[in-house]
């Protein structure tokens, strides 16, 4: 594909589901970001891939997120027990590289927690 | 936590008119300063970028203005066209870690 793309595009669910959110990068980039935008603000960093490695997850706002990325490419992002307050636009970037390479950012996930 | 303040939230130009937004940080620790476009329902796009060893770099009607010694850079946009009305992020990127950081963001319009 040309770009990043995310899905699904839009998720509503009850508060206390679990979700599952996805995110397939640029062909051959091995780095790989989940953002969080709530409506207003600019994307918050969650956690970045690089490789099959979560190299830093220190913006996981608690132990109900979790991402992974078994193979290198696909990655998924997982929120346990779902709060309204986890309502907010994710978005997933992939990079070539690490540092300072452009980060391409897909069209990103609505969810919304009822 | 934000470390980038943007300014101002929102603009209105006419078409043709220099629209110029504003970011400044506090930490020198970063080595990158880029600015994304986001228009609605689509993810950000990176629009121009700087690093710190220049005071300035143009890329079309885009500009970036860059002042290390205040910690500041803003955005410059030539000619601005109804086109143009977007979101704009300033970011930043620290020499010792991977993510960016954003700043609030500054809604743009550009009427005809």
């Amino acid at each position: 594909g040309a770009g990043v793309s995310q899905t699904p595009s839009n998720k509503v669910t009850e508060k206390g589901k679990y979700v599952e959110l996805r995110c397939d990068p640029i062909s051959g980039h091995t780095a790989l970001y989940w953002y969080r935008q709530s409506l207003g603000q600019g994307p918050e960093f969650l956690i970045y891939f690089q490789g099959t490695g979560a190299a830093d997850d220190s913006g996981l706002p608690n132990d109900r997120f979790f991402a992974v990325r078994p193979e290198g490419s696909v990655s998924t992002l997982k929120i346990q027990r779902t709060e309204r307050g986890d309502s907010a636009v994710y978005l997933c970037a992939s990079a070539s590289g690490q540092g300072t390479d452009t980060q391409y950012f897909g069209p990103g996930t609505r969810l919304t927690v009822l | 936590q934000q470390q980038v303040k943007q300014s101002p939230q929102s603009l209105i130009v006419q078409k043709g008119g220099i629209p110029i937004i504003n970011c400044a940080y506090e930490n020198t620790a970063f080595d990158y300063f880029p600015w994304y476009q986001q228009f609605p329902g689509k993810g950000p796009a990176l629009l121009i970028a700087i690093r710190p060893d220049v005071s300035e770099k143009k890329e079309g009607r885009f500009t970036i203005s860059f002042n290390k010694s205040a910690k500041q850079f803003s955005l410059h946009i030539m000619d601005s066209q109804p086109g143009d009305s977007a979101t704009y992020f300033c970011a930043l990127h620290s020499n010792s870690g991977y993510a960016l950081n954003f700043g609030k963001g500054t809604s743009l319009l550009v009427t005809p």
